[in-house]
């Protein structure tokens, strides 16, 4: 399957507190997973990605979190900022030069 | 200086027109993309180039062509436009193999009316 589901659709949270954006697939032959993250208007920008051997990866305030038995990812945006607020997409890479991407999620951080 | 560029910014144009997207990357990578952004926002692939060549054809209607003059340019033809070629397209380019990041441009919003 060559699918990435991505939840929630949409996100509304309080400034300072914790964004939590899931995703799942169901491809074994997938091996690397980055996040993107795009403003109104703008192209997507790679924001962070992890490789299956890894179960966790932080970068400043965000993190990955992988589980491979589940076939699940997430990516948790800790003291979340008003300038966070974006559109998220996780994606999916199951070969040479392709990309799966979710279905985006839409964070709104509450000043 | 802008890493992926793409003109137009916006395109709008009657069915059955033709149009062209240009994209061009300063970054001096090997391998350039196509995605299709649609109005919720879903992002598919269209194609991906790698040193000028087809790699990737997301069972992209015939209508779509892409052309690569050279490893810094990637052009969009699309003929006979239909409503629903209506989107956002982006242009992305990366260092060739899995696992690199991808830069995209900024995006061209195709009206069809």
């Amino acid at each position: 399957q060559q699918q990435v589901k991505q939840s929630p659709q949409s996100l509304i949270v309080q400034k300072g507190g914790i964004s939590i954006i899931n995703c799942a697939y169901e491809n074994t032959a997938f091996d690397y997973f980055p996040w993107y993250q795009q403003f109104p208007g703008k192209g997507p920008a790679l924001l962070i990605a992890i490789r299956p051997d890894v179960s966790e990866k932080k970068e400043g305030r965000f993190t990955i979190s992988f589980n491979k038995s589940a076939k699940q990812f997430s990516l948790h945006i800790m003291d979340s900022q008003p300038g966070d607020s974006a559109t998220y997409f996780c994606a999916a890479s199951p070969g040479t030069y392709k990309y799966i991407f979710g279905t985006g999620t839409r964070l709104k951080v509450l000043a | 200086d802008t890493a992926v560029s793409q003109t137009p910014k916006y395109l709008v144009t009657q069915m059955g027109n033709d149009k062209s997207i240009k994209c061009e990357q300063n970054l001096g990578h090997d391998t350039m993309y196509w995605y299709k952004q649609d109005s919720k926002k879903f992002l598919k692939i269209m194609f991906s180039y790698n040193n000028k060549e087809l790699i990737i054809n997301e069972t992209v209607p015939n209508r779509f062509s892409p052309k690569s003059p050279d490893k810094a340019h990637l052009n969009l033809h699309i003929n006979s436009l239909e409503l629903g070629d209506s989107a956002v397209y982006f242009c992305a380019s990366s260092l060739p193999g899995q696992g690199y990041e991808q830069y995209f441009g900024p995006g061209t919003r195709l009206t069809v009316t």
